[in-house]
């Protein structure tokens, strides 16, 4: 079973309003972080946002926050009054395990139109 | 503070070479990950570390070997080279600290990434 399933292949939006990108995960470890990135085409990777397992209150990193529901093992990102510098692909990911294994959802490509 | 940095950032290898990418991180963090990222496929973990003289398999450890002789290098080697991995790698580093909030946080610190192709 995937750890990490992103469904929204590509989404659009128009500038200034807000997104929510899908992500669910499938874990039966107690104690998981859940990240989101963003990766513009010129391909570094951007640390957004982290929310772990047992916080209760969901987070929140400037115009980004995460939606966790923790009964669907659902991290929905949403991006509030969207810029064109949004447009990227934005990869979930999961950390569990007393390793901290990662793992990877295959993005979503978010285009922000003017 | 220069970050993640991963040397090289290009290379072309005929099937059969070897070749070490080097990965350092000047945050003093434990844990270190290299991953592949390929069209449409996300990154997979190939190995990580949680400290210094310490290494796992992660998702796809096959054709690769790691080394963490020091806390702020993670090496990755590839003994003999496929065709089946051209990709683009990356490297991270990763630690766990107290937020804002009061609760425990990790943040994950990628590198610029390697472009390998491998003919």
């Amino acid at each position: 079973a995937q750890k990490i399933t992103q469904t929204q292949p590509g989404m659009f939006v128009q500038e200034k309003e807000a997104v929510t990108l899908d992500c669910t995960y499938d874990t039966s470890d107690p104690s998981y972080g859940l990240f989101w990135y963003k990766q513009p085409s010129s391909g570094e990777m951007i640390f957004l946002i982290y929310q772990g397992s047992y916080d209760q209150q969901n987070a929140t990193e400037g115009r980004y926050s995460l939606n966790f529901q923790k009964a669907r093992k659902s991290a929905n990102l949403v991006i509030s009054a969207s810029q064109l510098g949004d447009s990227a692909m934005y990869f979930c990911a999961m950390r569990e395990g007393p390793g901290n294994q990662f793992y990877f959802g295959t993005g979503t490509s978010l285009t922000v139109i003017p | 503070n220069a970050g993640v940095t991963q040397t090289p950032k290009f290379r072309v290898l005929k099937t059969g070479q070897s070749m070490t990418l080097l990965c350092a991180q000047d945050m003093n963090h434990e844990y270190m990950y290299w991953y592949r990222q390929d069209p449409g496929m996300g990154l997979r973990l190939i190995h990580y570390s949680v400290g210094e003289g310490t290494t796992a398999k992660g998702e796809v450890p096959d054709g690769y070997n790691v080394s963490r002789l020091k806390k702020q290098n993670f090496l990755l080697g590839l003994e003999s080279a496929a065709p089946s991995q051209t990709s683009v790698y990356f490297c991270a580093s990763s630690y766990l600290h107290l937020g804002v909030t009061g609760a425990y946080t990790y943040e994950q610190y990628f590198g610029p990434g390697t472009r390998l192709t491998v003919t």
